[in-house]
């Protein structure tokens, strides 16, 4: 089956660090997206982990354990315009399909 | 990255009516899928568009309901038949290249009274 888990809200302060975990359980394994989602608009990708270990890019990582299932997409120097929805996403192999988590809506306060 | 433009941005129908959703890709594209997303949830997966071949649906979804078309490799439609308000969503076309991420398009708003 295909499971991936993430919680459903999460509030943080401008200039903070959030770590927004996901957890998966899916068909095969051929990489874990994370997409960003600001209200009324589409998802726009963040990051992309296929190997186990961290990707920084800027002011956002992502890590990966595949033996776990476990990914984590930390956010530092919030903003206020971070607050959106961040999607965890996992693509099946064998082929380019990919499967959404339910979303985790962030709300960053000043 | 792919640009997508995806026709309408929203739409008012009338339950029992069909509408109709273009996806147009700016190059030539691996795979183009069609997503929908109810009001505050995350995107589920309706079908993959095969080109010259009948889309692959996910459980749940029926070619019946969501016809779906892929001429060529850049371009691509979603039919809602038989609309009802429980059609109501935003449908989002997304493309793959090569190996790389989904890009999506703006998505259509759909409301069915």
């Amino acid at each position: 089956g295909q499971n991936i888990d993430q919680p459903t809200e999460m509030t943080a302060t401008e200039g903070a660090i959030v770590q927004i975990n996901c957890t998966y359980q899916t068909s095969g394994f051929n990489g874990l997206f994370w997409y960003q989602q600001h209200a009324g608009e589409a998802p726009t990708f963040l990051s992309y982990n296929v190997l186990d270990g961290l990707e920084e890019k800027g002011r956002f990582s992502s890590f990966l354990s595949r033996s776990k299932g476990y990914s984590y997409l930390l956010l530092k120097e919030l903003q206020m315009k971070d607050s959106a929805s961040y999607l965890c996403a996992v693509r099946e192999a064998g082929g380019f399909k990919t499967i959404f988590g339910a979303g985790t809506r962030l709300f960053v306060k000043a | 990255s792919a640009v997508i433009s995806q026709k309408p941005s929203r739409d008012i129908c009338q339950r029992g009516t069909s509408l109709t959703i273009q996806c147009q890709v700016d190059s030539q594209v691996t795979m183009m899928f069609w997503y929908r997303q109810q009001p505050g949830q995350s995107l589920t997966l309706i079908a993959t568009a095969n080109q010259g071949s009948e889309a692959t649906y996910e459980s749940g979804f029926v070619i019946d309901k969501f016809p779906i078309s892929r001429p060529n490799l850049t371009f691509s439609t979603l039919t809602v038949s038989n609309m009802s308000p429980e059609d109501s969503s935003i449908y989002l076309c997304s493309v793959v290249q090569g190996n790389t991420e989904a890009f999506f398009g703006q998505g259509t708003r759909l409301t069915v009274v």
